[in-house]
């Protein structure tokens, strides 16, 4: 079953501009994490936020999470060509007992213009 | 270091009948993971194991899916009698250990059932 939903489904712009997609889930999470899949390609892990952290940078990206919302978001900023891709929110959920059981939401399409 | 491998990376069958895909993690990756992903949606677990030993397959269609890891490394997963909905990426992902680890994905073998 699906866990997380981002939000938007696809998202266009310019190269140069920020890019935000956000995630909702559902249950009580150990941490979450953003993928990146490339049109055929296998997936990229780009970042993991622990429950009990607010807020993650890793270069251009920069991720929040508020657990009582059950939300997430993610930024990437001064957005390039190479960055069009399908985003994807997956959580560890506490009831896996921290296994590393990811469920994976339904996936941003990002699509950056020259 | 080399990335997680799949193989075959393609596959076109009739339904009815089977198919196996192969999964090689990367070296020293005591877990490995089996991941459905049907077009337009996130990655489903199917199985994962810890070393040679199943921790979750609690998702797998055992009727028609089976999965070995035979001495911890190289794994398969083998779907028999396959059916139209069975179309769909199959991802093999590893990881050093199962928890809050980073798990690396392999390219996908791609299966259309006609």
């Amino acid at each position: 079953s699906q866990q997380g939903e981002e939000d938007p489904q696809a998202l266009s712009i310019q190269e140069g501009e920020n890019a935000t997609m956000n995630c909702s889930y559902k249950t009580s999470i150990n941490n979450l994490q953003w993928y990146r899949q490339n049109s055929g390609r296998g997936l990229v892990h780009l970042i993991l936020i622990r429950s009990n952290e607010r807020e993650k940078h890793s270069g251009r990206l920069r991720v929040t999470l508020d657990t009582s919302k059950k939300s997430s978001s993610l930024l990437i900023t001064a957005s390039r060509a190479a960055d069009t891709a399908s985003y994807f929110c997956a959580t560890d959920d506490i009831l896996t007992g921290g296994g590393n059981k990811l469920t994976f939401g339904t996936g941003t399409q990002l699509k950056v213009e020259l | 270091e080399a990335g997680v491998a799949q193989s075959p990376r393609y596959k076109i069958i009739e339904k009815r009948q089977s198919v196996a895909f192969w999964c090689n993690p990367i070296s020293g990756h005591a877990t490995l993971y089996w991941y459905q992903q049907i077009l337009g949606q996130g990655p489903k677990l199917l199985i994962q194991f810890q070393n040679n030993g199943v921790v979750d397959d609690s998702q797998l269609p055992k009727d028609r899916f089976s999965a070995e890891r035979l001495k911890g490394v190289d794994s398969t997963l083998k779907i028999q009698p396959a059916k139209l909905e069975d179309s769909a990426v199959y991802l093999c992902a590893s990881s050093y250990t199962g928890t809050a680890n980073t798990i690396y994905f392999g390219e996908g073998s791609w299966l259309t059932v006609v």
